[in-house]
């Protein structure tokens, strides 16, 4: 069974730094791009970027480019997504999930992540 | 950047209702259409790939259609499990972009 599972809520300061991270199994975890996903409180879907486990190649939708890095770490099948300098307005859901061919065909049950003072 | 866009919005319907949502793509975007359900607090579940195919598992009365820029999903007798929030994502072999959502909701 194909699971993606991924690390827990967090609350965190403005200006302070947090990486999350999601767990792949039940499939060949280096063969298959990894997408992060935003959700802000009561909004739709961001995709922010994906990563190829097999050569940690990264592609970055415009929006999240230089805000964030995506990496992996295929020894332990697992992706992360990693802040420098949390802002307020970072506070959001995040979903890992599979890309299969053009389409997100599994996710991870998503990490709740609060940026406040 | 590809934008898409949802019609409508928000929409009202009863069970056994058929219902339309549409996606219209900035740009053509081939085939490569998905649409997803997502239920509060929930993540997103994959419906639709390649515009048109089924994911298996997901009940046959979900169908996608359409090409280019113009994509639709229709549920053919709504069922009270289906009222949710649905999205439409396109992907360039770059990076995907999702439509603003279609919250189905109880008439």
């Amino acid at each position: 069974e194909v699971q993606l599972v991924q690390s827990g809520a967090e609350v965190k300061k403005p200006g302070e730094s947090l990486k999350i991270s999601c767990k792949g199994s039940g499939y060949t975890f280096n063969i298959y791009w990894i997408a992060w996903v935003r959700q802000m409180p009561g909004k739709g879907l961001e995709w922010m970027g994906i990563i190829y486990p097999g050569d940690s190649e990264t592609r970055y939708s415009p929006t999240f480019q230089g805000q964030v890095t995506i990496s992996v770490d295929k020894s332990i099948s697992t992706a992360y997504l990693q802040w420098s300098s949390l802002k307020a307005s970072d506070t959001a859901m995040y979903y890992c999930a599979r890309l299969s061919g053009s389409s997100l065909d599994y996710w991870g049950q998503g990490t709740l992540v609060t940026v406040s003072s | 950047d590809i934008q898409m866009t949802q019609s409508p919005s928000t929409l009202s319907a009863s069970v056994g209702d058929r219902v339309t949502i549409t996606c219209r793509a900035s740009q053509s975007s081939s085939t490569w259409l998905a649409w997803y359900q997502q239920k509060p607090g929930k993540a997103p579940k994959l419906l639709i790939y390649d515009a048109s195919s089924l994911k298996s598992g997901v009940p046959s009365r979900f169908s996608g259609s359409g090409s280019g820029t113009e994509f639709t999903l229709t549920i053919s007798s709504l069922q009270p499990d289906d009222f949710a929030t649905y999205f439409c994502q396109q992907y360039n072999s770059y990076y995907g972009t999702f439509g603003q959502g279609t919250k189905l909701e109880i008439k």
